[in-house]
This record gives structure tokens, C-alpha cells and sequence, in this order.
């Protein structure tokens, strides 16, 4: 069962566009919503978070949007630049005592054409 | 180090050898986690350590997966009787206390078992 289902699979934007990637979840018991920013052969970096607490998170040319009532957050990527192509994630943590592990959506591919 | 440190890079097993990938976390994180990616998927969670204790292994596939991490610090992930199913890039990641919401990852080994 996939918990965090994302989409598109991959988008293509204008240099200078608003790349937009959605995610929804499942399950509610889900409290913290970060995305990922993965270049070829690195590891995923955290690029921005959120908490169900607030609907809107801004940082830079990155703003993470929350609908707690639909249970879907996207990542907005405004003035998108040819160094932002890259794949991101989204992933949300579940509360509850040792409980730390991140569930991943499948990732979006990113490519901004000059 | 300044970052989560993994060897080897790459990997390259025939089927049903024994294989050790090691990880070195940011000097002073007390958690430690395990991830593997598959090709075009996001991670998946395999284990979690807070210290020297193995705090969550739920997301261990079988029997076949173990992972120790002796003194606190450098972890070992170890496949017994690799499958060509195993194939994946595996990540580490630490974070500074239990339940930091912003792991750091590292770059990951590609495991192939041909």
C-alpha cells in the first residue's frame, strides 16, 4: 500500500516558471511533511518541511502549500532555474514513540529548459 | 566528519554472496537510519538506531538483512545470500538527537548482484 502517492512523475518547466509537485497521504496519524532535493549519485537533501499546523511554509523561491482536509501538501518552486532540475521527494513521518522512519512518494523529475 | 560518510560507493556481488556496506554518521549523531532506494522509487525505510540499540528494524525485508552498530557510531549494513532483488542503492542518514526531523543523507552504495 502506497502511503504518499505523488505526482507528476516528471515535469518539464520554462526557466523563470512555477514548478508545482503534489503529494496526498493516507494516513492521518502522519505529523511532519518534508520534502527532498536528490541530484544523480547524492543522497537526498532536505529542502524544506512543514507541520499539519500551518498551511503555508515559505523559504526562498521554495513554498511548501497544506490541505489538512484533503490530506494533500504540495512544493511550489517559483522562478525555477536550469540548477534546480533535479528529482524531488516528498515524505511524511508518522508521530508515536520510536517512530522516525520517513515514507517517500515515488519522486518527480524535475527539468527546467533554459 | 561533515558529512554521513559510505563505503564502498559501488558494489558489485554475484548471487548469493555475503556483502558489508559500512556507514559513517556526522560525529555526534546519536541516531542513525537505513534506507534503500530502487531504481526510480523513492527510499524505503529498513532500520533505525538510537545509540547502540537497533530502535526499529520493521522495515528489514527478511532474515537475510542485518545491520549492527557496535559502538554508536559507524553502522554495518549486512545482506547474506544476495538476490538480484537486492539490487538497490542503500542510503544512510543521521540526525543530532531522537526524532531531529532533518536526517542528513549520505551519497549511498549501489549494490549490484549480478
Amino acid at each position: 500500500q502506497q502511503q504518499v502517492k505523488q505526482s507528476p512523475q516528471s515535469l518539464i518547466v520554462q526557466k523563470g516558471g512555477i514548478s508545482i509537485i503534489n503529494c496526498a497521504y493516507e494516513n492521518t496519524a502522519f505529523d511532519y511533511f518534508p520534502w527532498y532535493q536528490q541530484f544523480p549519485g547524492k543522497g537526498p537533501a532536505l529542502l524544506i518541511a512543514i507541520r499539519p499546523d500551518v498551511s503555508e511554509k515559505k523559504e526562498g523561491r521554495f513554498t511548501i502549500s497544506f490541505n489538512k482536509s484533503a490530506k494533500q501538501f504540495s512544493l511550489h518552486i517559483m522562478d525555477s532555474q536550469p540548477g534546480d532540475s533535479a528529482t524531488y521527494f516528498c515524505a511524511a513521518r508518522r508521530s508515536g514513540a520510536g517512530s522516525y522512519q520517513l515514507t517517500f512518494g515515488k519522486g518527480t523529475k524535475l527539468s527546467v529548459i533554459p | 566528519g561533515a558529512g554521513v560518510s559510505q563505503t564502498p560507493s559501488n558494489k558489485v556481488t554475484e548471487k548469493g554472496k555475503y556483502v558489508e556496506l559500512r556507514c559513517d554518521p556526522i560525529s555526534g549523531h546519536t541516531a542513525l537510519y537505513w534506507y534503500r532506494q530502487s531504481l526510480g522509487q523513492g527510499p524505503e525505510f529498513l532500520i533505525y538506531f538510537q545509540g547502540t540499540g537497533a530502535a526499529d528494524d520493521s522495515g528489514l525485508p527478511n532474515d537475510r538483512f542485518f545491520a549492527v552498530r557496535p559502538e554508536g557510531s559507524v553502522s554495518t549494513l549486512k545482506i547474506q545470500r544476495t538476490e538480484r532483488g537486492d539490487s538497490a542503492v542503500y542510503l544512510c542518514a543521521s540526525s543530532d538527537r531522537t526524532g531531529s526531523y532533518g536526517y542528513t543523507f549520505g551519497s549511498g552504495t549501489r549494490l549490484t548482484v549480478v
